[in-house]
C-alpha cells in the first residue's frame, strides 16, 4: 500500500524567506501526488498536483513542487514567504488501482514578521 | 456555485446519541468521500462512493454508516456516538473518482462527543 511521510509537523520561516515543506512517498509505480492547503477553520484546497507530465509543477500562490523519482520525494517550495501563507499543508498520494488518496499528517507553516 | 456544502458546522453529542452529517455538491461529480481529521494524523478515509448507488469502506469505517442518497448528496451516520469519534469531518467530491483527479472539500463539521 502507498504511504506518504511529511517531515516536520511544524515549520517556521521569516517573511520573505524560502519555504520548503518536505514530502516523501512510497510507491513501486509512478504515483499521482498532490499538495493541499488548509487555512484555519476551512476545508482543504488544492495547491498543485503531479500527474506524470512535467516533473516541476507550478501551483497557486507562487508555490511549486518537484517530483524526484530517485528520491521518492515531492517537496513543496516557495521562494518568498508571505504572512498569508500561514496554514497547514498536506501532501497526498493516490493509491493506485483504487479511488483513494493517502494523506500525510500535515505540516503547519508559521510565518514570522 | 456553492461547491461542497456540509451541515451542521458544529455539533455536540452525548455518548450513545446518534446523528447524521449531511454533504451535498453541485458540481455534478460522480464520486464522493468522507474523511475524518485528527491532530497529528492527517485525513483518514471513512467511506467513499465511487458513483451513485455504490459505497465502499475506507480506512476507518467502524462506527459509521453512509448513504449515497442521489448524485448530489452523501450522508454519514453515527448510530451510537463515542468520545473516540470526536473529530473534524470533511466531505469531498471528484469528477469520476480517478486517482489523478482533484478532490474538492467542504468546510468541515466539528463534532464533540462527551
Amino acid at each position: 500500500a502507498q504511504s506518504v511521510t511529511q517531515l516536520g509537523s511544524h515549520v517556521s520561516v521569516s517573511e520573505g524567506a524560502l519555504v520548503l515543506l518536505r514530502c516523501n512517498y512510497s510507491s513501486s509505480v509512478p504515483p499521482y501526488l498532490f499538495w493541499y492547503v488548509q487555512y484555519p477553520n476551512q476545508g482543504l484546497q488544492l495547491l498543485l498536483k503531479y500527474t506524470s507530465a512535467a516533473t516541476l509543477v507550478k501551483g497557486i500562490n507562487g508555490f511549486e513542487a518537484e517530483f524526484k523519482k530517485s528520491e521518492t520525494s515531492f517537496h513543496l517550495t516557495k521562494p518568498s514567504a508571505h504572512m498569508s501563507d500561514a496554514a497547514e499543508y498536506f501532501c497526498a498520494v493516490s493509491d493506485s488501482g483504487t479511488y483513494k488518496y493517502i494523506f500525510g499528517t500535515g505540516t503547519r507553516l508559521k510565518v514570522l514578521a | 456555485n456553492a461547491g461542497v456544502t456540509q451541515t451542521p458546522k458544529f455539533q455536540v453529542l452525548k455518548t450513545g446519541q446518534s446523528m447524521t452529517l449531511q454533504c451535498a455538491q453541485d458540481m455534478n461529480h460522480n464520486s464522493m468521500y468522507w474523511y475524518r481529521q485528527d491532530p497529528g494524523m492527517g485525513l483518514r478515509l471513512i467511506y467513499y462512493s465511487a458513483s451513485e448507488g455504490t459505497t465502499d469502506k475506507g480506512e476507518v469505517p467502524n462506527g459509521y454508516n453512509v448513504s449515497r442518497l442521489n448524485k448530489r448528496e452523501f450522508s454519514l451516520r453515527l448510530e451510537s456516538a463515542a468520545p473516540s469519534q470526536t473529530s473534524v469531518y470533511f466531505c469531498a467530491s471528484s469528477v469520476a473518482g480517478q486517482t489523478r483527479e482533484t478532490q474538492y472539500f467542504g468546510p468541515g463539521t466539528r463534532l464533540l462527543v462527551l
